[in-house]
């Protein structure tokens, strides 16, 4: 079955400083990988997503991450923190059979220090 | 855009009463579902939709049913509300057809956060 997992519940960096959010996949068949973004007392949006086409995948606001088959990892970065990024992160993987349901991690929470 | 509209983001309910949250999409979407969210556990899926009147359980069905009678319209309903159905509750719909299918991007609501007492 597949599955995520996000290391660090929480993050915090300064503003300006490269963001850097861990997650790592289990998968017996190529995944599909998603990074979803939840600002306070919203739903989840889609930041970006990997489905195979380019290991490296650009999203919105200057996040990407890239996928690594030999480390089975999909870890998100941004060069540049901004206080406006400060919100929970998801990554998530599509699971085969039936429906393509995903499987979130648990999240993590980014803070964004002055 | 896609919206998807939850119709209650606060409810406060009793122990053993009957609860219905309910969600409506305006993109014609086949796919709907039913996420609980809480903290340190993430997203789980309660119940998907794959079409009008089909349902399909998730990880963690126990205590929830659902009802899909339109097609943009998915509820959510808790027979007898329990204290530990206290959670934030997340819905989402998602197109099979098109670029998106096997991508699998899902739109979701702006929740309804249910405290049960």
């Amino acid at each position: 079955a597949q599955s995520v997992t996000q290391l660090g519940s929480h993050v915090s960096v300064s503003e300006g400083a490269l963001v850097l959010l861990r997650c790592n996949y289990s998968s017996s068949v190529p995944p599909y990988l998603f990074w979803y973004v939840q600002y306070p007392n919203q739903g989840l949006q889609l930041l970006l997503k990997y489905t195979s086409a380019a290991t490296l995948v650009k999203g919105i606001n200057d996040f990407e991450a890239e996928f690594k088959k030999s480390e089975t990892s999909f870890h998100l970065t941004k060069p540049s923190a901004h206080m406006s990024d400060a919100a929970e992160y998801f990554c998530a993987v599509s699971r085969t059979g039936g429906g393509n349901k995903l499987t979130f991690g648990t999240g993590t929470q980014l803070k964004v220090e002055l | 855009d896609v919206k998807v509209t939850q119709s209650s983001r606060y409810l406060v309910k009793r122990t053993g009463e009957k609860v219905f949250l309910e969600c409506v999409q305006d993109m014609d979407h086949e796919n709907m579902f039913w996420y609980r969210q809480d903290p340190g556990l993430g997203l789980r899926l309660i119940y998907f939709s794959y079409d009008v009147k089909m349902k399909e359980k998730g990880d963690i069905p126990e205590g929830y049913s659902v009802s899909r009678e339109k097609k943009e319209r998915f509820s959510l309903i808790l027979e007898s509300a329990s204290t530990n159905q206290t959670s934030m509750y997340l819905c989402a719909s998602r197109s099979p057809s098109g670029s998106r299918v096997r991508s699998g991007e899902l739109f979701f609501g702006e929740g309804s956060r249910l405290t049960v007492l």
